[in-house]
């Protein structure tokens, strides 16, 4: 069963606009950690950002933002004022083991247009 | 500091032969893990090491897959008697200790013919 589900399969905005990619995630465990990564064309995962299933609290890193939410089980991720260079696909992953193996949604392939 | 590597970054052989794919974790890291990702299959965990040890070979597709990691660092994944469809980019991470967050390399692109 999938436990990481990333609903958006493409997204297409014009550059400056916002961008929000939906994450929504399924586990009984309640310790858990849950990420963002990021393929540029180049190919390689970049690491965004790091939820603690026990910090709830949403911060705000330069134009990255996002929306942790346990009720409804949803961890979203906003780009504010996109840019050309934030054109990649957007994994959202899940860790419930203690050794952290990641379980990755199917990503959603952002495309920021001039 | 450096990044994980991995070698080769490209790989074409031929159905029937066996690979070796080389994965260098970031330096002090003791957690290595690998992925594969393909097209039908979207990224999937493979194999997980602590130290030399591999507690978790749960994703390992079949008895043809195997990996090794000698003097808690460098890892090889080895693919014998390749298929077609074992075609796919597989990239290996590493973490500092777990559950922290894991680096990726750019991964080593597998095509077999």
């Amino acid at each position: 069963a999938q436990k990481v589900t990333q609903a958006q399969t493409e997204i297409s905005v014009v550059e400056k606009e916002d961008v929000t990619l939906d994450c929504v995630y399924e586990t009984r465990d309640t310790t858990y950690y849950l990420f963002w990564y990021k393929q540029p064309p180049s190919g390689e995962l970049v690491f965004l950002i790091r939820r603690n299933s026990f910090d709830e609290q949403n911060e705000i890193s330069g134009r990255y933002s996002w929306n942790f939410q346990k009720s409804t089980s949803s961890f979203n991720f906003t780009i504010t004022a996109s840019q050309v260079v934030d054109s990649a696909v957007y994994f959202c992953a899940l860790s419930e083991a203690d050794w952290g193996k990641l379980q990755f949604g199917a990503g959603t392939q952002v495309v920021v247009t001039p | 500091g450096a990044g994980v590597s991995q070698s080769p970054s490209n790989k074409v052989t031929e159905k029937g032969k066996d690979v070796e794919l080389r994965c260098d974790p970031i330096s002090g890291h003791t957690a290595l893990y690998w992925y594969r990702q393909s097209l039908g299959q979207g990224l999937e965990f493979l194999i997980y090491f602590q130290g030399n040890s591999a507690p978790d070979k749960s994703g390992l597709p079949s008895d043809r897959f195997s990996a090794e990691r000698t003097g808690g660092s460098v890892s090889t994944l080895t693919i014998q008697r390749t298929q077609q469809e074992d075609s796919a980019v597989y990239l290996c991470a590493s973490s500092s200790r777990t559950p922290e967050t894991q680096y990726f390399g750019p991964g080593t692109r597998l095509l077999v013919l």
